[in-house]
Protein backbone atom coordinates (compact mmCIF):
# COMPACT_ATOMS: atom_id res chain seq x y z
CA UNK A 1 0.00 0.00 0.00
CA UNK A 2 3.36 2.70 -0.31
CA UNK A 3 1.74 5.80 -1.67
CA UNK A 4 5.32 7.71 -2.40
CA UNK A 5 8.25 6.04 -2.24
CA UNK A 6 11.55 7.07 -2.07
CA UNK A 7 14.95 5.35 -2.90
CA UNK A 8 16.96 5.35 -1.36
CA UNK A 9 16.24 5.82 2.23
CA UNK A 10 20.10 6.68 3.15
CA UNK A 11 22.66 8.26 0.86
CA UNK A 12 26.31 9.02 1.31
CA UNK A 13 27.86 10.40 -1.28
CA UNK A 14 31.41 12.60 -1.26
CA UNK A 15 32.23 16.27 -1.61
CA UNK A 16 31.51 17.12 -5.46
CA UNK A 17 30.37 13.39 -6.70
CA UNK A 18 26.87 14.12 -8.24
CA UNK A 19 24.20 12.06 -6.66
CA UNK A 20 20.50 11.50 -7.53
CA UNK A 21 17.86 10.55 -5.11
CA UNK A 22 14.45 9.19 -6.67
CA UNK A 23 10.76 9.10 -6.00
CA UNK A 24 7.40 7.33 -7.55
CA UNK A 25 4.23 7.58 -6.37
CA UNK A 26 1.16 4.81 -7.13
CA UNK A 27 -1.68 7.93 -6.64
CA UNK A 28 -1.23 9.03 -10.43
CA UNK A 29 -1.15 12.34 -8.59
CA UNK A 30 -0.07 15.47 -11.24
CA UNK A 31 2.02 17.18 -8.80
CA UNK A 32 5.22 16.34 -7.47
CA UNK A 33 7.35 18.52 -5.46
CA UNK A 34 10.82 18.13 -3.76
CA UNK A 35 11.52 19.44 -0.31
CA UNK A 36 15.11 19.80 1.91
CA UNK A 37 14.76 19.68 5.74
CA UNK A 38 17.83 20.30 7.49
CA UNK A 39 18.33 19.27 10.87
CA UNK A 40 15.97 20.59 13.52
CA UNK A 41 14.57 23.04 10.94
CA UNK A 42 11.29 23.41 8.86
CA UNK A 43 11.00 21.46 5.23
CA UNK A 44 11.55 24.24 2.25
CA UNK A 45 10.51 23.25 -0.91
CA UNK A 46 13.03 23.21 -3.68
CA UNK A 47 10.64 22.82 -6.60
CA UNK A 48 7.46 21.37 -8.04
CA UNK A 49 6.19 19.78 -10.82
CA UNK A 50 2.90 20.51 -12.49
CA UNK A 51 2.83 17.20 -15.01
CA UNK A 52 5.29 18.00 -16.95
CA UNK A 53 5.41 21.53 -15.51
CA UNK A 54 8.31 22.24 -14.20
CA UNK A 55 7.97 24.89 -11.44
CA UNK A 56 11.37 26.57 -9.39
CA UNK A 57 11.78 28.40 -6.66
CA UNK A 58 13.48 31.57 -6.67
CA UNK A 59 15.70 30.67 -4.11
CA UNK A 60 16.53 27.21 -4.86
CA UNK A 61 20.55 27.07 -5.80
CA UNK A 62 21.65 25.88 -9.22
CA UNK A 63 23.12 22.92 -8.28
CA UNK A 64 19.65 20.93 -7.18
CA UNK A 65 17.65 19.52 -10.57
CA UNK A 66 14.80 17.60 -11.40
CA UNK A 67 13.29 15.35 -13.74
CA UNK A 68 10.21 13.68 -14.35
CA UNK A 69 10.01 11.22 -17.06
CA UNK A 70 6.84 10.05 -16.67
CA UNK A 71 3.70 10.63 -13.85
CA UNK A 72 5.13 8.22 -11.16
CA UNK A 73 8.91 9.04 -10.85
CA UNK A 74 10.52 12.10 -10.51
CA UNK A 75 14.48 12.28 -9.66
CA UNK A 76 16.25 15.05 -7.77
CA UNK A 77 19.46 15.81 -8.99
CA UNK A 78 22.43 17.34 -6.93
CA UNK A 79 25.15 17.96 -9.14
CA UNK A 80 28.20 19.02 -6.83
CA UNK A 81 27.05 18.15 -3.40
CA UNK A 82 28.71 20.63 -0.98
CA UNK A 83 28.40 19.70 3.16
CA UNK A 84 25.88 22.44 3.20
CA UNK A 85 23.51 19.86 1.05
CA UNK A 86 23.26 17.45 3.62
CA UNK A 87 19.80 16.85 4.56
CA UNK A 88 16.48 15.03 4.18
CA UNK A 89 14.90 15.15 1.01
CA UNK A 90 11.17 14.41 1.39
CA UNK A 91 8.69 13.86 -2.17
CA UNK A 92 5.73 14.88 -2.12
CA UNK A 93 2.48 14.46 -3.96
CA UNK A 94 -0.71 16.25 -4.90
CA UNK A 95 -3.62 15.12 -6.94
CA UNK A 96 -3.71 19.07 -8.01
CA UNK A 97 -1.95 22.27 -7.38
CA UNK A 98 -3.48 23.70 -4.39
CA UNK A 99 -5.57 26.67 -5.33
CA UNK A 100 -8.96 28.63 -4.66
CA UNK A 101 -11.38 26.80 -3.03
CA UNK A 102 -9.72 23.75 -3.79
CA UNK A 103 -7.34 22.22 -1.16
CA UNK A 104 -5.38 19.61 -1.61
CA UNK A 105 -3.72 17.43 0.58
CA UNK A 106 -0.09 16.47 0.10
CA UNK A 107 1.15 13.14 0.73
CA UNK A 108 4.54 12.82 1.51
CA UNK A 109 7.13 9.87 1.21
CA UNK A 110 9.66 8.92 3.86
CA UNK A 111 12.33 10.97 3.02
CA UNK A 112 16.12 10.09 1.70
CA UNK A 113 18.87 11.20 4.48
CA UNK A 114 21.89 12.66 2.39
CA UNK A 115 25.03 12.44 4.38
CA UNK A 116 28.33 14.32 2.35
CA UNK A 117 31.70 13.38 3.14
CA UNK B 1 3.78 37.03 2.73
CA UNK B 2 2.67 34.24 5.02
CA UNK B 3 4.38 33.14 8.01
CA UNK B 4 4.18 30.59 10.73
CA UNK B 5 5.81 30.97 14.34
CA UNK B 6 5.41 27.71 16.47
CA UNK B 7 6.17 29.19 20.08
CA UNK B 8 8.61 26.41 22.05
CA UNK B 9 10.85 23.68 19.58
CA UNK B 10 10.68 21.41 22.44
CA UNK B 11 7.49 20.65 24.74
CA UNK B 12 7.54 17.95 27.53
CA UNK B 13 4.89 16.38 28.95
CA UNK B 14 3.79 13.52 30.76
CA UNK B 15 2.04 10.37 29.69
CA UNK B 16 -1.81 11.33 30.43
CA UNK B 17 -1.52 14.69 30.72
CA UNK B 18 -2.55 17.50 28.11
CA UNK B 19 -0.90 18.28 24.99
CA UNK B 20 -0.82 21.69 23.80
CA UNK B 21 1.23 23.11 21.18
CA UNK B 22 1.28 26.67 19.99
CA UNK B 23 0.80 27.82 16.38
CA UNK B 24 0.44 31.47 15.53
CA UNK B 25 0.27 32.69 11.91
CA UNK B 26 0.30 35.44 9.35
CA UNK B 27 -2.07 36.13 6.36
CA UNK B 28 -3.40 39.21 4.93
CA UNK B 29 -5.70 36.76 3.65
CA UNK B 30 -7.68 33.69 4.46
CA UNK B 31 -5.48 30.84 5.24
CA UNK B 32 -5.42 27.65 5.12
CA UNK B 33 -3.65 25.63 7.86
CA UNK B 34 -1.93 22.18 8.48
CA UNK B 35 -0.65 20.36 11.14
CA UNK B 36 1.62 17.70 10.47
CA UNK B 37 3.21 14.96 12.66
CA UNK B 38 7.08 13.62 11.42
CA UNK B 39 8.05 10.57 13.64
CA UNK B 40 11.66 9.87 13.55
CA UNK B 41 13.48 9.63 9.97
CA UNK B 42 10.30 9.65 8.29
CA UNK B 43 8.53 11.76 6.20
CA UNK B 44 5.51 14.03 6.99
CA UNK B 45 1.70 13.07 7.91
CA UNK B 46 -0.93 15.05 7.66
CA UNK B 47 -2.37 15.12 11.06
CA UNK B 48 -5.38 17.79 10.34
CA UNK B 49 -5.97 20.60 8.51
CA UNK B 50 -8.37 23.61 8.70
CA UNK B 51 -9.59 25.49 5.46
CA UNK B 52 -13.69 27.08 6.52
CA UNK B 53 -16.46 26.77 8.46
CA UNK B 54 -16.32 25.25 11.47
CA UNK B 55 -12.78 26.28 13.33
CA UNK B 56 -12.59 23.57 15.60
CA UNK B 57 -11.08 20.91 13.52
CA UNK B 58 -10.66 17.24 14.86
CA UNK B 59 -7.42 15.18 13.19
CA UNK B 60 -5.99 11.68 13.61
CA UNK B 61 -5.30 10.25 16.74
CA UNK B 62 -7.03 12.06 19.02
CA UNK B 63 -5.65 15.30 18.13
CA UNK B 64 -7.62 18.72 17.55
CA UNK B 65 -6.92 22.16 16.68
CA UNK B 66 -9.11 25.49 16.61
CA UNK B 67 -8.34 28.41 14.31
CA UNK B 68 -9.09 31.87 16.17
CA UNK B 69 -8.96 34.30 13.81
CA UNK B 70 -8.76 37.19 16.00
CA UNK B 71 -5.78 35.68 18.19
CA UNK B 72 -4.07 34.60 14.71
CA UNK B 73 -3.97 31.25 16.20
CA UNK B 74 -4.32 27.58 15.22
CA UNK B 75 -3.04 25.36 18.52
CA UNK B 76 -2.93 21.88 18.45
CA UNK B 77 -3.91 19.93 21.24
CA UNK B 78 -5.08 16.44 22.82
CA UNK B 79 -6.39 15.67 25.56
CA UNK B 80 -4.12 12.71 26.99
CA UNK B 81 -0.64 12.42 25.68
CA UNK B 82 0.54 8.57 24.83
CA UNK B 83 3.97 7.74 24.69
CA UNK B 84 3.77 7.12 20.96
CA UNK B 85 2.53 10.81 20.08
CA UNK B 86 6.51 11.51 20.58
CA UNK B 87 7.30 13.18 17.36
CA UNK B 88 8.11 16.60 15.55
CA UNK B 89 4.75 18.36 14.88
CA UNK B 90 4.61 21.10 11.92
CA UNK B 91 1.89 23.82 11.71
CA UNK B 92 1.63 25.12 8.01
CA UNK B 93 -0.41 27.46 6.61
CA UNK B 94 -1.31 27.87 2.72
CA UNK B 95 -3.09 31.11 1.03
CA UNK B 96 -3.89 33.07 -2.24
CA UNK B 97 -1.03 35.72 -1.87
CA UNK B 98 1.67 33.24 -1.94
CA UNK B 99 0.31 31.07 -5.03
CA UNK B 100 -0.84 28.46 -2.14
CA UNK B 101 2.73 27.11 -1.49
CA UNK B 102 2.73 25.22 2.33
CA UNK B 103 5.06 27.58 4.82
CA UNK B 104 6.11 25.51 7.67
CA UNK B 105 6.68 26.84 10.71
CA UNK B 106 10.36 25.28 12.23
CA UNK B 107 8.67 22.90 14.45
CA UNK B 108 8.22 21.74 17.57
CA UNK B 109 9.43 18.73 19.57
CA UNK B 110 7.15 16.89 21.83
CA UNK B 111 8.72 14.45 24.33
CA UNK B 112 6.33 12.49 26.50
CA UNK B 113 7.55 11.13 30.27
CA UNK B 114 6.08 7.54 31.24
Amino acid sequence: DAMVIQNPRYQVTQFGKPVTLSCSQTLNHNVMYWYQQKSSQAPKLLFHYYDKDFNNEADTPDNFQSRRPNTSFCFLDIRSPGLGDAAMYLCATSRERLGRGRLETQYFGPGTRLLVL
Amino acid sequence: AQSVTQLGSHVSVSEGALVLLRCNYSSSVPPYLFWYVQYPNQGLQLLLKYTTGATLVKGINGFEAEFKKSETSFHLTKPSAHMSDAAEYFCAVSAETGGFKTIFGAGTRLFVKA
